[in-house]
This record gives structure tokens, sequence and C-alpha cells, in this order.
């Protein structure tokens, strides 16, 4: 298994705005993703967070507005950008060890005023 | 379009009853299954996973495979108010070069009845 540590926990930030989200898991993964999940909805991969390497962005989401890094098999972060109230959101770090289990970080929760 | 099926419920059972969650994904060439439990306001935690036809038991979990149906379900067995949460089934689907994507159904949400 993996344990995941996410920073921060939750934020309100405004408009406008940037915020950066680390995450941090116990042990070297070959692959992390980053997930949204608004309110009463299901979790919507946002990229998957390739080590030594560009991240690879799902349909719908660009790197302009969510870069992300990979500096090592430990860490990554994710930055929402020009925050607008429509980000407001809980985003979830994931780590799949071995083949093919994902756990997941206990989220940020992200309001934008 | 590749999808990931789960009745969303609510879903109501008394307590110490069976609840019986069921999935159905439309990829043929997925290998393994997921369930997921996520409580309100927390992060999905995974609670099963399956990969060859028929039952797997863990607890008062099993989770059920029949891939010629494309269905898998989750039964917990003598419910507890405590398992009252959603429940995500999440199935790898295939986009090519042997790269994968673990996607999510919408969750059945369970309330237990003490």
């Amino acid at each position: 298994s993996a344990v995941i540590s996410q920073k921060p926990s939750r934020d309100i930030c405004q408009r406008g705005t940037s915020l950066t989200i680390q995450c941090q898991v116990d042990s070297q993964v070959t692959m992390m993703f980053w997930y949204r999940q608004q309110p009463g909805q299901s979790l919507t991969l946002i990229a998957t967070a390739n080590q030594g390497s560009e991240a690879t962005y799902e349909s719908g989401f660009v790197i302009d507005k969510f870069p992300i890094s990979r500096p090592n098999l430990t860490f990554s972060t994710l930055t929402v950008s020009n925050l607008s109230p429509e980000d407001s959101s809980i985003y979830l770090c994931s780590a799949r060890v071995g083949d093919d289990t994902q756990y997941f970080g206990p989220g940020t929760r992200l309001t934008v005023l | 379009q590749k999808e990931v099926e789960q009745n969303s419920g609510p879903l109501s059972v008394p307590e110490g009853a069976i609840a019986s969650l069921n999935c159905t994904y439309s990829d043929r060439g997925s290998q393994s299954f997921f369930w997921y439990r996520q409580y309100s306001g927390k992060s999905p935690e995974l609670i099963m996973s399956i990969y060859s036809n028929g039952d797997k038991e863990d607890g008062r979990f099993t989770a059920q495979l029949n891939k010629a149906s494309q269905y898998v379900s989750l039964l917990i067995r003598d419910s507890q108010p405590s398992d009252s949460a959603t429940y995500l089934c999440a199935v790898p689907l295939y986009s090519g070069a042997g790269s994968y994507q673990l996607t999510f159904g919408k969750g059945t949400k369970l309330s237990v009845i003490p």
C-alpha cells in the first residue's frame, strides 16, 4: 500500500490568484495522478504526473490552467491557476502501487471567492 | 465511449441486512476491478479488488465478478451504520500502448438504518 499526504488540506482563495497543492507519497511510485471531485460528483482525472517529463492531461484540462510538477518518484505538485469560483472543488492526489492498485491522498478542499 | 455505470441510489438497508451494490463496465479488455468506499468529506478508500470471475470474500465484504456479463458487484453482509458511505466502482479502461486510466462510476450512496 501507500500512504499519501497532501498540503494544504483546505484553502480559501481569491479570484484570479493561484493555489499550489503538494502531494507526498511514503514510497517510490511510478504513477501519480491528480483528480478533481466536485460536490456530489464522482472523480474526474485531471492529469497523470510523469516523473521527468511533462504531465499528460485529460480532455478539458490544459497545462496553463493546471501546471503539474513531478520532480521525483515520491512527490508532485498541482497548481490551479487564475482561480474562478468554478474551480471550487476537492483536488485529490493518487498513486499507483504495483501494476494496478491506486491509493488516494486525503484531498485538498479549495474554495474560491 | 468507455464507461463505468452504477446505480446512484440512495440505497437504504436496515442494520444487519445485506447491501448489494452493482456496477457494469463497457471495456471487455478490463482485467481488474476495484471498490472504493468514500465517507462524506473524506477521500476514497480502497476496500476490495477482484481479478477473476467468481466471488472474493474479505470479512463482511464479497466482491463478485462476471466478465462475460461485464458486471461486478459488492455485497456487504450484516450491514452496520458505519457502512453508510458512497461506494465507487473503478475499472481500468485501456487507451492503448499498455496504458490505462482508472475510471470511476458515479458511486452508489448507501445508508444503513439502525
